[in-house]
Parts: C-alpha cells; structure tokens; sequence
C-alpha cells in the first residue's frame, strides 16, 4: 500500500463546478497535511495547510480526518485557471521529517 | 529575489557523462531536499539535508551524490548518466522538517 493515496482522476468539470478530491495516508504518525498545486511545466506550489479543524481560503475548503487518516480538498465555483494537478503532501512525524507526495489528481475545469 | 533557485533548468547530455545541478535557497531555511518527478510525474524524495547533515536518503543509486557547502546551497552531483535519469529534478527547502516546502523551478535533464 502507498504512503499515501489520491483519487487517479482526471476530473473534467464545467466551470462553476464543485469538485472534491480525497486523499489517505497509512501511517497514523502523520503530523502535518498540505495540498499542493502543480501547473503543467511548472513547479508544485504550496496551495494551503490542513490544519485538523478544517480550513478555508476562499474557494477551497480543505479538512483531515484522523481518525480515518484521510485528507480532502474542495473546490467550489471552478474557475478555468483552476485546471492543475493537485498533490496531496504528508508529513510524518520522524526525525527525518520526510515528505510524502501523493502522485496528484488532474484537474481540467472547462468553459 | 527568487526563492529557491536551482541551475540550470535544462541540461541535455550524453549518456556516460557526469553533470552537477545546484540549488541556492535565500529563505533562511535549515532544511532542502531533491526530488525527482519522472515522466509518469509522480514525484519522489531522494535526499533531504538539515544544517548541511544529511537526514535522508531513498534508495538513490550511488551514482548520485549531493553536497552542502552550506545552509542555503543544496547541489546534486550525478556521474556516468543513464538515460533512466531523464526527468525532472526539483530542489526544495523548508523552516523547519515539517512544515511546507518551497520549490525551485526545476531542472529538466535528458540524457541521449
């Protein structure tokens, strides 16, 4: 089983959309969740934290479940320029402190 | 003012050749890392450095071999180049090893 998982995709929806994607992680030391953002060519930016109460920043509302280990991502209203790979990012808590990318679901918002 | 900054962003080379890219951060962070996303674009960690000490290495063939001169340089060394190392070559560092990363532009390598 992978570290952590996503959704395979590709989602394709129509603009104004509300599209969610989840994510799990296997090891229930996990510290600190993140979605990230990777344009195509591009490098993967940091898009928000999830922070274990649930978090929103404008149209993306992102929460953690731990007790279910899964981390998910929602995006209302879908813009054009929202069409991106969105990685989830896992932390775990060792002293190597490493992060574990999720291998991203494709997101292609169209007119 | 860029970031993380890592040089160059494409190299094409020959196979059997020894290439090096570097990576400056002017964040202040204490930790960088390389990762490789190859052409499937999954992307994977292959080493990771906190203070100039190496903390992680994923089963990276030998042939590659990072050095830290310092805090805020994190350069990867690769000798005899396989065409299986064509991919892209991102460096990264963080404040601290569990908080977010910030990337460089990438470095696309292709070995012929």
């Amino acid at each position: 089983r992978k570290e952590v998982e996503q959704d395979p995709g590709p989602f394709n929806v129509p603009e104004g959309a509300t599209v969610a994607f989840n994510c799990t992680y296997s090891n229930s030391a996990s510290q600190s969740f993140f979605w990230y953002r990777q344009d195509c060519r591009k490098e993967p930016k940091l898009l928000m934290s999830v922070y274990s109460s649930g978090n929103e920043d404008g149209r993306f509302t992102a929460q953690l479940n731990r007790a279910s280990q899964y981390i998910s991502l929602l995006i209302r209203d879908s813009k054009l320029s929202d069409s991106a790979t969105y990685l989830c990012v896992v932390n775990i808590n060792t002293n190597a402190g490493k992060s574990t990318f999720g291998d991203g679901t494709t997101l292609t918002v169209k007119p | 003012d860029t970031a993380v900054s890592q040089t160059p962003k494409y190299l094409v080379t020959q196979m059997g050749n020894d290439k090096s890219i570097k990576c400056e951060q002017n964040l202040g962070h204490d930790t960088m890392y390389w990762y490789k996303q190859d052409s499937k674009k999954f992307l994977k960690i292959m080493f990771s450095y906190n203070n100039k000490e190496l903390i992680i290495n994923e089963t990276v063939p030998n042939r590659f071999s990072p050095k830290s001169p310092d805090k805020a340089h994190l350069n990867l060394h690769i000798n005899s180049l396989e065409l299986g190392d064509s991919a892209v070559y991102f460096c990264a560092s963080s404040h601290e090893r569990r908080t977010e990363a910030f990337f460089g532009q990438g470095t696309r390598l292709t070995v012929v």
